[in-house]
């Protein structure tokens, strides 16, 4: 069965300070990988995602991530956080080819950004 | 924008009620889901839609059922409403073959007492 491990629960960090939240996950054959991020009080949505092709997925608000096949891993990575970058981030993969975009999610990560 | 809509944002219901949450999205998305999302696990899936009155199991469908009559509501229902179902209930749509972007209404939160 697909999982996905996120290691860090609960990040805290300065304005400025770089950014690395873990991602693995389990699957075996073509996947799909998306990181999502929920503002308090706001619905999820969708930060960046990889399909093919250059493993450097830029998304919006100055993150990154990187898909490295050889680990299974799809690290996020902003370099200078901001105050208004508070929120939980998911990882999330969606295993194979079908149409149907059943996502497993991860268990989440919130990241704190003091000023 | 696409706007998925949850009719209940806080509900309150005792132990043994029958509870609907009520999910409507504008885009003509074909695929629909139910999530519950608890601390320190994530989103979890409980049931996803793909088509008119199609349904599927997902992750923990133990103890809901859902109904989709029409393409952009997607109900679901708890039979018996037990403590354990004390949640956040995340709905969310997709356009078949969209590669998981999923677009997420802002939950309805379920104590039960």
């Amino acid at each position: 069965a697909q999982s996905v491990s996120q290691h860090n629960h609960h990040v805290i960090l300065s304005e400025a300070a770089s950014l690395e939240l873990g991602c693995n996950y389990s699957y075996g054959g073509t996947v799909n990988l998306f990181w999502y991020v929920q503002y308090p009080g706001q619905h999820l949505q969708l930060l960046l995602k990889y399909f093919s092709g250059d493993p450097l997925v830029k998304g919006i608000k100055g993150f990154e991530a990187e898909f490295i096949k050889s680990k299974f891993s799809f690290n996020l990575r902003k370099p200078s956080v901001q105050w208004s970058d508070t929120a939980e981030y998911f990882c999330a993969v969606k295993g194979g080819l079908d149409g149907y975009n059943k996502l497993i999610f991860g268990a989440g990560t919130r990241l704190a950004v003091h000023p | 924008d696409v706007k998925v809509t949850q009719s209940s944002r806080y509900l309150v219901k005792r132990t043994g009620e029958k509870v609907f949450l009520e999910c409507v999205q504008d885009m003509d998305h074909e695929n629909m889901f139910w999530y519950r999302q608890d601390p320190g696990l994530g989103l979890r899936l409980i049931y996803f839609s793909y088509d008119v009155k199609m349904k599927e199991k997902g992750d923990i469908p133990e103890g809901y059922s859902v109904s989709r009559e029409k393409k952009e509501r997607f109900s679901l229902i708890l039979e018996s409403a037990s403590t354990n179902q004390t949640s956040m209930y995340l709905c969310a749509s997709s356009l078949r073959g969209a590669a998981g972007e999923l677009f997420f209404g802002e939950g309805s939160r379920l104590t039960v007492l």
